[in-house]
């Protein structure tokens, strides 16, 4: 399943498939993107980061995709788990020394 | 060292009465951050203090709020005369300085959070 951008709140999909996460940036100036999962009564947990001199970085199970020209971010998340049941936030920054964050997507995880 | 911690995690209070939240870092993390996080929304940055001095506030933080870390290692978010509008979840983040004059930002790593319910 694929999610164009964070307008869908949701996204479905069933165990054992590929996720894909989309997110559109606001500031051409920033140069650093990162990607959180928020389990529920929880703190955001560190997934993967990139700077922007990347346009790909790879860790265990997720790659996360920078594509500067159109300002857009994308985590994929392969063979999807229900413990990968979460929201997912993207955050950049742009010179300051603070992240700013999108609304964020919600992965389920189905069976 | 188990992280980031936050106390209470949890607060109910009654609208006018003033709450005090304390995040304590990770021990060598020079940066501490305060977010506030609404239901379905992504964390909204309040504060940051880099050891003991507080470098950037958010047009956010009214003056009911006041943000403190008077030894550079826990600090304490106060907030005034509570409103209904204050109920929140209350985000600590701490991170190291980025060395090396690189420009990419150190990874945050958030607590558990305090969530305030006013009533």
């Amino acid at each position: 399943g694929e999610s164009v951008g964070l307008h869908l709140p949701t996204l479905s999909v069933q165990e054992g498939d590929n996720s894909i996460i989309n997110c559109a940036y606001s500031n051409s100036a920033s140069d650093y993107f990162i990607w959180y999962k928020q389990e529920s009564g929880k703190g955001p947990q560190f997934i993967i980061d990139i700077r922007s001199n990347m346009d790909k970085r790879q860790g265990q199970r997720v790659t996360v995709l920078l594509n500067k020209t159109v300002k857009h971010l994308s985590l994929q998340i392969a063979a999807t788990q229900p413990g990968d049941s979460a929201v997912y936030f993207c955050a950049e920054k742009n010179g300051y020394n603070k992240l700013i964050f999108g609304a964020g997507t919600r992965l389920a995880v189905h069976p | 060292d188990t992280g980031v911690s936050q106390d209470p995690r949890h607060k109910i209070t009654k609208r006018g009465q003033n709450v005090t939240f304390r995040c304590d870092p990770i021990s060598e993390h020079n940066r501490l951050y305060w977010y506030r996080q609404t239901l379905g929304q992504g964390p909204e940055f309040l504060t940051y203090f880099q050891n003991e001095a507080q470098l950037e506030k958010s047009r956010l933080l009214s003056d009911r709020f006041s943000a403190e870390r008077p030894k550079g290692s826990f600090s304490t978010l106060e907030i005034q005369r509570t409103e209904q509008g204050d109920s929140a979840m209350y985000l600590c983040a701490s991170s190291v300085t980025p060395t090396g004059g690189g420009s990419g930002a150190n990874v945050l790593t958030f607590g558990a959070g305090s969530r305030l319910t006013v009533l």
